[in-house]
């Protein structure tokens, strides 16, 4: 069974300027996380979509951060623009439905801003 | 809303010794409770979950972990250290008032000594 698969698996770009991350979860895995994991934290959600809609997007900064799932499968993370404090590692996970069941970690897009 | 605590951001110990890695949860409701690691260079994995079955959950590579509903603690035990448990250790919540959202403890990285 094929994992959850990110990219591009590293990134640097300038402050302001913008940046795009895509996932592609497990087939057949209705939940779909985006975690933002800075150095030395544990990872913080941004936002869980259930297939097409958002369930919870309370942590994401929406002046700057959006994310899409299309067709209730593949998911993508923006930032317009980036901050220095943005550097981080950005996770997706996806997992069947709810909120006890395992979540599966794709290897994370590390993100670097000058 | 629930939350997380892991007391000791590092934890060493020998090869053979035990392991604990303490957790502390809050939440108004039955939580569901998880235990993910992530090995160097690695993305997350799941090595337990409670979800209000047995209070003593079992979990891969000879890791155990208790729900204490009295004491809100659901701490991370394996009698005997291997070199190869060497990794960060993350505690998680899911389940509370306020929303459905996965809660991440700050983590707690593993040494072992030879």
């Amino acid at each position: 069974e094929a994992g959850v698969a990110q990219s591009p698996r590293y990134k640097i770009i300038e402050k302001r300027q913008s940046v795009a991350f895509w996932c592609n979860p497990i087939s057949g895995h209705a939940t779909l996380y985006w975690y933002q994991q800075i150095l030395g934290q544990g990872p913080k959600l941004l936002i869980q979509f259930q297939n097409n809609g958002v369930v919870d997007d309370s942590q994401l900064p929406k002046d700057r951060f959006s994310a899409e799932r299309l067709k209730g499968v593949d998911s993508t993370l923006k930032i317009q623009p980036a901050k220095l404090e943005d550097s981080a590692v950005y996770l997706c996970a996806s997992s069947l439905a709810g909120l006890s069941d395992t979540q599966y970690f794709g290897p994370g897009t590390r993100l670097t801003v000058l | 809303a629930q939350s997380v605590t892991q007391l000791g951001s590092h934890v060493s110990v020998s090869e053979g010794a035990l392991v604990l890695l303490r957790c502390n949860y809050s939440s108004s409701v039955p939580p569901y409770l998880f235990w993910y690691v992530q090995y160097p260079n690695q993305g997350l994995q799941l090595l337990l979950k409670y979800t209000s079955a047995a209070t003593l959950v079992k979990g891969i590579n000879g890791f155990e972990a208790e729900f204490k509903k009295s004491e809100t603690s659901f701490h991370l035990t394996k009698p005997s250290a291997h070199m190869s448990d060497a990794a960060e250790y993350f505690c998680a919540v899911s389940r509370g008032t306020g929303g459905f959202k996965t809660i991440f403890g700050a983590g707690t990285r593993l040494f072992v000594k030879a």
